[in-house]
């Protein structure tokens, strides 16, 4: 079946400093790959997509990029801020099905 | 805001108890999706519907079941409850029954089974 592995937290970093969330997955065919984010007390928030190989999401800053032959979407941001304090989540939808299957969650603790 | 809206925020109920969860999609969106976030099992999905019919189930319990109505709101029902049912629910909703659409999620119900 499909599943995703991201690397475990917390990551905590200083302002302005270079952030990567490692992220593989295990799936069948081509699955559409996704960061969602969730800040405290608060539902998911879809952060960026890419839907096929080479495809590159960006939002808000934050890049990631489909590798089909490393089996990965690392989530990566320049400059983090105090805002962006929160747990990451990569999850990726399949053909075999609808539903998004979701990685552990990363939380990210940003000091100023 | 996603413009997912759930009710209620919060419920406390006691073990035994049956309880529904109700969840409105964006205006437009065909699918909705139930998800159980729980801190031993993490996000886990566990039923979807498309414009009425459902389409999968994850690991939803046989104590829970789940409907969505012409108006394409959704219901989620959960009985015989237990302490390990604690957990937040949330639903999500999507213009299209594919996966490659992206899934808006609400807020949230964050239900405690005491």
């Amino acid at each position: 079946g499909n599943s995703v592995t991201q690397m475990e937290g917390p990551v905590t970093l200083s302002e302005e400093a270079f952030l990567t969330i490692n992220c593989t997955y295990t799936a069948t065919g081509y699955p559409s790959l996704f960061w969602y984010v969730q800040y405290p007390g608060e539902g998911l928030q879809l952060l960026l997509k890419a839907t096929k190989a080479d495809d590159k999401g960006s939002n808000k800053g934050f890049e990631a990029t489909y590798r089909k032959e490393t089996t990965s979407f690392h989530l990566e941001k320049g400059s983090v801020q105090v805002s962006d304090s929160a747990v990451y989540f990569c999850a990726l939808s399949g053909n075999a099905g609808n539903m998004l299957t979701f990685g552990g969650g990363t939380r990210l603790m940003v000091k100023p | 805001d996603s413009g997912v809206t759930q009710t209620p925020k919060h419920l406390i109920t006691a073990t035994g108890q049956r309880v529904t969860l109700r969840c409105s999609p964006r205006s437009g969106d065909l699918s909705v999706y139930w998800y159980q976030q729980s801190l031993d099992q993490g996000l886990q999905f566990l039923i979807h519907y498309y414009n009425g019919e459902e389409r999968a189930k994850g690991n939803i319990l046989e104590r829970f079941s789940a409907q969505q109505f012409p108006d394409l709101h959704s219901e989620l029902n959960l009985s015989s409850l237990e302490l390990g049912d604690s957990a937040l629910y949330f639903c999500a909703s999507s213009v299209g029954g594919s996966g490659r659409y992206e899934q808006y999620f609400g807020p949230g119900t964050r239900l405690t089974v005491t």
